[in-house]
């Protein structure tokens, strides 16, 4: 069973571009969150969806982000035209309900330049 | 508000001692996690306690609970090198996101 894929590990973007990062859950997982990690500090959460539904995005911008699980495919956290401030590790963690373990990805560093 | 709070920031030890990290959290919980994340990679599931636990072991490590203090520690036995991390805990309370503390920086030293 593999586990969370995200892709890509690495983003370079400009300032004012766009950032797509995809979020592959375990297997059998329906719940996906989304967490941002700045260097030194904790993760904060973002977004939580299941399919077709975002739960709960408290933690995500109202502005520029956006997030999705559609019913095919994996998760997207979109970041429209991205400021310096967006950089950092984008963390996506899966669960097979919302009382269990969640499960990490990799992570995607996202650089803007 | 922000939860999991850990204690210390950082802790330096011998290759064999055992190490001790504590996490306070604010509001009521219903499980805290602990995890594990070397220095630039993701985070490695370690242990979740329910709030109805107050103790849970799995190998080296042991966790308890105090839900009166809302408080949480890590106990990793034995250490070794490869030990070396830093460690979050993570509170869930009725919304089920994971609120993280800022981490122990925990270096094991041969």
């Amino acid at each position: 069973n593999a586990g969370v894929m995200q892709n890509p590990r690495h983003l370079v973007r400009r300032r004012g571009q766009e950032a797509r990062l995809r979020c592959s859950p375990m297997k059998g997982h329906s719940h996906v969150y989304w967490y941002r990690q700045l260097p030194e500090e904790g993760l904060k959460f973002m977004v939580y969806l299941q399919k077709e539904n975002i739960i709960d995005e408290s933690g995500m911008p109202k502005e520029r982000f956006s997030a999705e699980f559609p019913k095919e495919g994996p998760s997207i956290l979109r970041i429209q035209q991205v400021v310096r401030g967006d950089s950092a590790a984008y963390f996506c963690a899966s669960s097979p309900g919302r009382e269990s373990e969640q499960y990490f990805g990799p992570g995607t560093r996202l650089t803007v330049t | 508000s922000q939860q999991g709070e850990e204690d210390p920031q950082a802790l330096s030890i011998q290759e064999g001692e055992n190490a001790t990290m504590n996490c306070s959290y604010k509001t009521s919980i219903n499980n805290l996690q602990w995890y594990r994340q070397n220095s630039g990679r993701g985070l490695v599931h370690l242990i979740l306690i329910r709030s109805n636990e107050r103790e849970k072991h799995s190998g080296r490590l042991r966790v308890t609970l105090d839900t009166s203090k809302k408080s949480s520690s890590l106990l990793i036995t034995a250490s070794r090198a490869a030990d070396t991390a830093s460690y979050f805990c993570a509170a869930s309370g009725s919304s089920y996101k994971l609120i993280f503390g800022s981490g122990t920086r925990l270096l094991v030293r041969p």
